[in-house]
C-alpha cells in the first residue's frame, strides 16, 4: 500500500511568490493534517480537515496561507505570498479514527526554501 | 488544549548504554502516542497508551503510561546506533499535540 504521498518534495521559491504544495492521503484515511516543522518551533499543526471539511485552522500563521480538500484524496496548501520565514519542512498526515486508535501517518514531507 | 512537555531536547549517550526520556502533562490525558523521526525523515507512529499504568514492549522499547496518566517514558534498552533520532510524545484528542521532541545521538 502507499502511505501518505505529498510533491514537491523540494522546492525553492522567491520571496513574493505563490507555492502550492500537495499531499494525497492514506486511502479510507478520513482525517487529513497538514504541518510544519522548524528548528525553532518544532512540529506544529496548521490545520486539519475531517471528511474534507476544515475543523480546525487556528495554527494558521496569517491569511496568507489556504488550505482545501476539493475530496478525500487530495488536500493543497497555498502560500501566496511566500515570505522567508515560511522557509520549513510541511508535513501532510493521514488518519482514519476509530475505538482504540487514531495513529497518524506521515508522509514524507516537502522541504520549502524561499530566498 | 493540551501540552506535553519533553525535557531535555537533546542526549547523548554511549553505544551500549540504556537510554530514559519523560513527557510531562500539567492535565490529565485521554491517551498518549510516541513518535519517532530519523534525520532527515518524516515521523513514524511506534505506540499508543491508553489505560493508567500501562506497559508496552518493542523489542528493546518499553512505553509506560503513568498511574495519573499525566507522563509517560520511553526506554531503551542497550542503545544502538539505529535508535538515533528524535522521540516525540503527543497527547492524543481530536487531534495531536506534539511536544517539542527528544534527539538521541547514539556514540559507537
Amino acid at each position: 500500500d502507499a502511505g501518505v504521498i505529498q510533491s514537491p518534495r523540494h522546492e525553492v521559491t522567491e520571496m513574493g511568490q505563490e507555492v502550492t504544495l500537495r499531499c494525497k492521503p492514506i486511502s479510507g484515511h478520513n482525517s487529513l493534517f497538514w504541518y510544519r516543522q522548524t528548528m525553532m518551533r518544532g512540529l506544529e499543526l496548521l490545520i486539519y480537515f475531517n471528511n474534507n471539511v476544515p475543523i480546525d485552522d487556528s495554527g494558521m500563521p496569517e491569511d496568507r496561507f489556504s488550505a482545501k480538500m476539493p475530496n478525500a484524496s487530495f488536500s493543497t496548501l497555498k502560500i501566496q505570498p511566500s515570505e522567508p520565514r515560511d522557509s520549513a519542512v510541511y508535513f501532510c498526515a493521514s488518519s482514519f479514527p476509530r475505538t482504540g486508535g487514531n495513529e497518524q501517518y506521515f508522509g514524507p514531507g516537502t522541504r520549502l526554501t524561499v530566498t | 488544549g493540551q501540552q506535553v512537555m519533553q525535557i531535555p531536547q537533546y542526549q547523548h549517550v554511549q553505544e551500549g548504554e540504556d537510554f530514559t526520556t519523560y513527557c510531562n502533562s500539567s492535565t490529565t490525558l485521554s491517551n498518549i502516542q510516541w513518535y519517532k523521526q530519523r534525520p532527515g525523515g518524516h515521523p513514524v507512529f511506534l505506540i499508543q497508551l491508553v489505560k493508567s499504568g500501562e506497559v508496552k514492549k518493542q523489542k528493546r522499547l518499553t512505553f509506560q503510561f503513568g498511574e495519573a496518566k499525566k507522563n509517560s517514558s520511553l526506554h531503551i534498552t542497550a542503545t544502538q546506533t539505529t535508535d538515533v533520532g528524535t522521540y516525540f510524545c503527543a497527547a492524543s484528542g481530536s487531534k495531536l499535540t506534539f511536544g517539542k521532541g527528544i534527539t538521541l545521538s547514539v556514540r559507537p
